[in-house]
């Protein structure tokens, strides 16, 4: 399989616990996006990397979350002290930065994320 | 905020009839719209883009400014289009802005 995965695809922890979730773009993209989906919502856009820079950060994005993509590569999403309002779908996604307006984002299967 | 609207959660027809799922964006300039959609089991998948004016799997979505809506269509609903479906904004550079997604399910 080619296209963008996630690692773990589910996560049940307890409150206070950290996390971390993983992702590996497609191997060309330079570009890569976290998105965050709860129940019955579409998804909310968290941060997103241009090679290893990370260019822009949701105010969705508490301080307890960070997030790295330390060689332009994969990418991880950690969470610390985890709250029961974190539960959600983490989805992952990539593109190739080119001379278009647009590059078409491809996404992952996302990391299911239960904060008990 | 900028926000893209769908108005139905849940949308129910039969195989064969005309589809059409709702999207409002607020937005003042040129927006850059796309429908998203996400069969089950399946990861998120582009649909369309309005700027490629294209007719993807039956489906096309007119960008309509004076109304501010980009809804999508489909004349005749085939029992494989019931899936989830995201209309959805560019903002900035690179980011997706999503509304709350519509369920079609189309009945035999």
């Amino acid at each position: 399989d080619t296209g963008v995965s996630q690692n773990p695809r589910h996560k049940i922890t307890k409150r206070g616990q950290n996390v971390t979730f993983r992702c590996d773009p497609i191997s060309e993209h330079n570009r890569l996006y976290w998105y965050r989906q709860t129940l019955g919502q579409g998804p909310e856009f968290l941060t997103y990397f241009q090679n290893e820079a990370q260019l822009e950060k949701s105010r969705l994005l508490s301080d307890r979350f960070s997030a790295e993509r330390p060689k332009g590569s994969f990418s991880t999403l950690e969470i610390q002290r985890t709250e029961q309002g974190d539960s959600a779908m983490y989805l992952c996604a990539s593109s190739l930065a080119g001379t278009s307006s647009y590059n078409e984002q491809f996404f992952g299967p996302g990391t299911r994320l239960t904060v008990l | 905020a900028q926000r893209v609207t769908q108005p139905e959660k849940l949308l129910s027809v039969f195989k064969g009839a005309p589809v059409e799922l709702k999207c409002n964006y607020s937005y003042s300039g040129s927006p850059e719209l796309f429908w998203y959609v996400q069969y089950s089991r399946q990861r998120l998948q582009l649909l369309l883009r309005h700027i490629s004016r294209e007719s993807i799997k039956g489906f096309t979505a007119d960008l309509n400014k004076g109304e501010t809506s980009f809804h999508l269509k489909k004349p005749f609903a085939q029992e494989e289009d019931s899936a989830m479906y995201y209309c959805a904004r560019m903002e900035g550079a690179q980011k997706l802005v999503f509304g709350q997604g519509t369920r079609l399910t189309i009945n035999p």
